[in-house]
């Protein structure tokens, strides 16, 4: 099992673009999760999906962040525009039924914003 | 100004020792916790899990111990090795409904000492 992948490992950007970050999902997992990882606020939940809708998304920070998951082996999460302050590690994860099964997490995605 | 990051826990001790990481907990609602590890720069991976209905669980070289009373939290890592040098979260599940959310904490910073 080639595990959860994300796509870019690291994005440097400028202040106003706008970053695209990828995940496949470990095949035939139901859920999907995007987490943000910072120093001063740890790893946090942005959004998850159950079978390819967004269940929750109340930890997306504001509108300027949009996740979507057209199939159930892709999503994206994307930042239009980008702020410095939204430098950070981006973190996908799947996990099979989700409310007490593994989470499995990708490698991350690190994101400078200049 | 620059922002002041998080200082995490540190325990450091000799390889071969055994090893115990704390974490408390607030919600008394939760009844799933998880440990992950994290290595440097890669995505946090699933070490063992606990429900609330049990007090403790072992399993590699692992062992986690529940306390639900003062709402701690604990893992203790045997014959610890320089492979287990990583951060280490804690996080917690809150009871029902469709809430798959995990709240992690903040992290503890093992260094093993060869």
């Amino acid at each position: 099992d080639a595990g959860v992948i994300q796509s870019p490992r690291h994005e440097v950007t400028e202040m106003g673009q706008e970053v695209t970050l990828r995940c496949k999902p470990i095949s035939g997992h139901d859920y999907l999760f995007w987490y943000r990882q910072t120093m001063m606020r740890g790893l946090e939940l942005l959004i998850y999906f159950n079978n390819n809708v967004p269940i929750d998304d109340s930890g997306m920070p504001e509108d300027r962040f949009s996740a979507k998951m057209p199939n159930a082996s892709f999503s994206t999460l994307k930042i239009q525009p980008s702020e410095p302050r939204d430098s950070a590690v981006y973190f996908c994860a799947s996990s099979r039924q989700g409310s007490t099964d593994t989470q499995y997490f990708g490698p991350g995605t690190r994101l400078t914003v200049l | 100004g620059e922002s002041v990051g998080l200082h995490l826990p540190t325990l450091s001790v000799q390889e071969g020792d055994n090893s115990i990481i704390n974490c408390a907990y607030s919600n008394s609602a939760s009844d799933y916790f998880i440990w992950y590890k994290q290595e440097s720069g890669k995505g946090p991976q699933f070490i063992i899990d606990i429900r609330s209905n049990m007090d403790k669980r072992q399993g590699q070289r692992v062992t986690v111990l529940l306390n639900k009373t003062v709402k701690h939290l604990s893992l203790q890592i045997a014959a610890t090795q320089p492979g287990d040098s990583a951060v280490y979260f804690c996080a917690e599940k809150s009871r029902g409904g469709s809430n798959y959310k995990l709240t992690f904490g903040k992290g503890t910073l093992l260094t093993v000492n060869p």
